[in-house]
């Protein structure tokens, strides 16, 4: 089955030490998204990549960065991963960026930052 | 700015109907959606309306737009245990922005 795949699971860091998650997509799709969902609050979008064109959204940190090397992967870095940074990682893909291009997920990366 | 609002919680008894509420505020959204997020999971797509509908049926569920409120419900008929898992409205501002609520957790009481 296509589909959106985020390892890990789950990722256990250090205050301060550089740590990346990771994304793959079997659907082909042209754009990809990283969200960070806190506890009991709503996915907040980080960035997107159309193909290879990187979009930032502007209330985004610089400790947060992206790289996507091809059509299948995409990468979420946090270089210095503080406490709030803690959370669930979403990566999502859409075939699109029009109106009413519906989101795919994958199941997430739990990040807990020690 | 934009801001979806839906109740936190929500608690039936299995087989009853389950009503799930949000309202926005970007009347300029040509589709909601509505997802699901099951413990430690993504969120997967249940159902979208366009703009121009007032209601939409797919099987048990139910959508009901209110433009004029700016009001989106989500029904569940007959619901189930495996229903039970975190609602969330999203609202399209256009291209690839996203506006999500807060969620909704569904609790299903055997």
């Amino acid at each position: 089955d296509a589909m959106v795949i985020q390892n890990p699971r789950y990722q256990v860091t250090q205050f301060g030490k550089p740590v990346t998650l990771s994304c793959s997509q079997t659907l082909n799709h042209n754009v990809m998204y990283w969200y960070q969902q806190k506890s009991s609050q709503a996915p907040k979008l980080l960035f997107h990549y159309y193909d290879k064109d990187f979009n930032n959204e502007a209330d985004t940190p610089d400790n947060f960065q992206s790289r996507r090397p091809n059509t299948s992967f995409c990468f979420l870095d946090i270089r210095s991963p503080g406490l709030g940074d803690a959370a669930m990682y979403l990566c999502a893909t859409s075939r699109g960026a029009t109106t009413n291009e519906k989101l795919f997920f994958g199941s997430g990366t739990q990040l807990s930052v020690l | 700015g934009e801001d979806v609002e839906q109740s936190l919680f929500l608690s039936v008894r299995e087989g009853d109907s389950s009503v799930i509420n949000c309202t926005y505020t970007d009347s300029s959204s040509t589709y909601l959606y509505w997802y699901k997020q099951e413990p430690g999971a993504g969120l997967q797509l249940l159902t979208y309306i366009f703009s121009n509908m007032d209601m939409k049926q797919d099987q048990r569920l139910t959508v009901l737009l209110n433009k004029k409120d700016k009001h989106l419900s989500l029904r569940i008929a007959d619901t189930q245990t495996g229903d039970s898992a975190i609602y969330f409205c999203a609202e399209n501002e256009g291209t690839y922005k996203y506006i999500f609520g807060t969620g909704t957790r569904l609790k299903v009481l055997a």
